[in-house]
């Protein structure tokens, strides 16, 4: 089980805008980081910090944490944002993962 | 540039023991959060054991007491020793830099046979 809830799937068609929740107790007392994670690949960190993106990362990807619900915003979504997305806050872990499909 | 590469995984007996190595470059594992993260085939991220710049370290529920995280400064390289190993310990192990987990491995893949 994962103290980090997120929905195991989300679709977007493309140009669109998707979110991706993550839900845990007292989330926004905790920074909240997201992996973008390809078929075969490692994870790659896209947001950190719950709203900062590191170098390299497009601007379309977002972040936000209030409550107990932290979101990762795709604006205009690429086919090339299809992958799976985990949430992840320390002393949490990860969440169990969103399959984002673009269609 | 920051490069980690994980190496040490294979096929083990469940009760066997493996050392999986995580060699650092582009930067100093001293100076840094140093984390395992597994993932089991078709399933999601695990965080697995931390070790802190100061030298503390931590480990998850499912595998203390069993597994142990270790650095060697000279060879700036990370390790993690797993022993008593069990079928679910089947995973791809990755090693990853600092509390965001900012660069990961492409890991090293655990298989343990009943």
């Amino acid at each position: 089980s994962y103290d980090l809830i997120q929905p195991p799937s989300v679709s977007v068609s493309p140009g669109q805008t998707a979110n991706i929740t993550c839900s845990g107790k007292n989330l926004e007392d905790k920074y909240c980081c997201w992996f973008q994670q390809k078929p075969g690949q490692s994870p790659v960190l896209v947001i950190y910090e719950d709203t900062q993106r590191p170098s390299g990362i497009p601007e379309r990807f977002s972040g936000s944490n209030s409550g107990n619900t932290a979101t990762l915003t795709i604006s205009g979504t690429q086919a090339i944002d299809e992958a799976d997305y985990y949430c992840q806050a320390w002393d949490s872990g990860f969440g169990g993962g969103t399959k984002l499909t673009v269609l | 540039e920051v490069q980690l590469v994980e190496s040490g995984g294979g096929l083990i007996q469940a009760g066997g023991s493996l050392r999986l190595s995580c060699a650092a470059s582009g930067f100093s594992v001293s100076s840094n959060y140093m984390s395992w993260v597994r993932q089991a085939p078709g399933q999601g991220l695990e965080w697995v054991s931390v070790f802190y710049p100061g030298g503390r370290t931590d480990y998850a529920d499912s595998v203390k007491g069993r597994f142990t995280i270790s650095r060697d400064i000279s060879k700036n390289t990370l390790f993690l020793q797993l022993n008593n190993l069990r079928v679910e310990d089947t995973a791809l192990y990755f090693c990853a830099r600092d509390l965001t987990f900012d660069f990961w491995g492409r890991g090293t893949l655990v298989t343990v046979s009943s």
